[in-house]
C-alpha cells in the first residue's frame, strides 16, 4: 500500500517568482516511480515531470525541478519564473510495482497573482 | 491524433439508469486504467488492467465493471447509478516499465 501527502491544499505566488510544493510518500516497494501532474481549468491531466526512485539525480523540466530526498520520503516540486499559465491544481503521484497505477496525493491549488 | 480518448465528455443520466463510458489508446501501452475524481477532487484508482490481470480496488462496487475486447480499448459500465457516483471519470494508459501515464480528458458524470 502508499500513501502520499500534499500538506498545501493552496498557494500563491508572484508572477515572475519562485514557489515550491511539497509532497511525502510513504511505500513498501522498493522499485517505484513518482510524477508531479497539473490539472488546469480544462480537468485535463498533464505530466509535469517524473522521477525514479532508483535515480538519485533530481529531474529537472525546464522552469520544473524537483528536490528528492529518498531516506526523507519527501518529493517537492519547484517552480521558477512562475507564469500565469501554471495555475492549476498540482497532484503528487506514486507509482510502486506491477499495474497497481498511480496513488495520488489530494492536491496543491496553486494561484498565479499577475 | 490523441492519444487517449474517452467518450463522451459529459454525462447527466438517471438515478437507476446503466451507462458506459468508452477509452481508446493508441500509444501501444500494455496496460489501462480507470481513475475516479471527486468533487473535492481527489483521484483514486479504480481499475487497472493489462492482456494477463485485472486489479481492482476493494472499495469499488461491483456495479462498475470494466471491459475489454481488446488492448487497446478498456470502458467503464456502470449499471443502476447512484447519485453518489457523479464524479468525473479518467482513463488512462501506462507502458509497465515506465509507468508514466496518459490520461484521457475525463468524462463528467452526473446522476440526477
Amino acid at each position: 500500500a502508499q500513501t502520499v501527502t500534499q500538506s498545501q491544499p493552496e498557494m500563491s505566488v508572484q508572477e515572475a517568482e519562485t514557489v515550491t510544493l511539497s509532497c511525502t510518500y510513504d511505500t513498501s516497494e522498493s522499485d517505484y516511480y513518482l510524477f508531479w501532474y497539473k490539472q488546469p481549468p480544462s480537468r485535463q491531466m498533464i505530466l509535469v515531470i517524473r522521477q525514479e526512485a532508483y535515480k538519485q539525480q533530481n529531474a529537472t523540466e525546464n522552469r520544473f525541478s524537483v528536490n528528492f530526498q529518498k531516506a526523507a520520503k519527501s518529493f517537492s516540486l519547484k517552480i521558477s519564473d512562475s507564469q500565469l499559465g501554471d495555475a492549476a491544481m498540482y497532484f503528487c503521484a506514486c507509482s510502486g510495482g506491477g499495474a497497481d497505477g498511480l496513488t495520488f496525493g489530494k492536491g496543491t491549488h496553486l494561484i498565479i497573482q499577475p | 491524433d490523441t492519444a487517449v480518448s474517452q467518450t463522451p465528455k459529459y454525462l447527466v443520466t438517471q438515478m437507476g439508469n446503466d451507462k458506459s463510458i468508452k477509452c481508446e489508446q493508441n500509444l501501444g501501452h500494455d496496460t489501462m486504467y480507470w481513475y475516479k475524481q471527486d468533487s473535492k477532487k481527489f483521484l483514486k484508482i479504480m481499475f487497472s488492467y493489462n492482456n494477463k490481470e485485472l486489479i481492482i480496488n476493494e472499495t469499488v462496487p461491483n456495479r462498475f465493471s470494466p471491459k475489454s475486447p481488446d488492448k487497446a480499448h478498456l470502458n467503464l459500465h456502470i449499471n443502476s447509478l447512484e447519485l453518489g457516483d457523479s464524479a468525473v471519470y479518467f482513463c488512462a494508459s501506462s507502458h509497465r516499465g515506465t509507468r508514466q501515464a496518459f490520461f484521457g480528458q475525463g468524462t463528467r458524470l452526473t446522476v440526477v
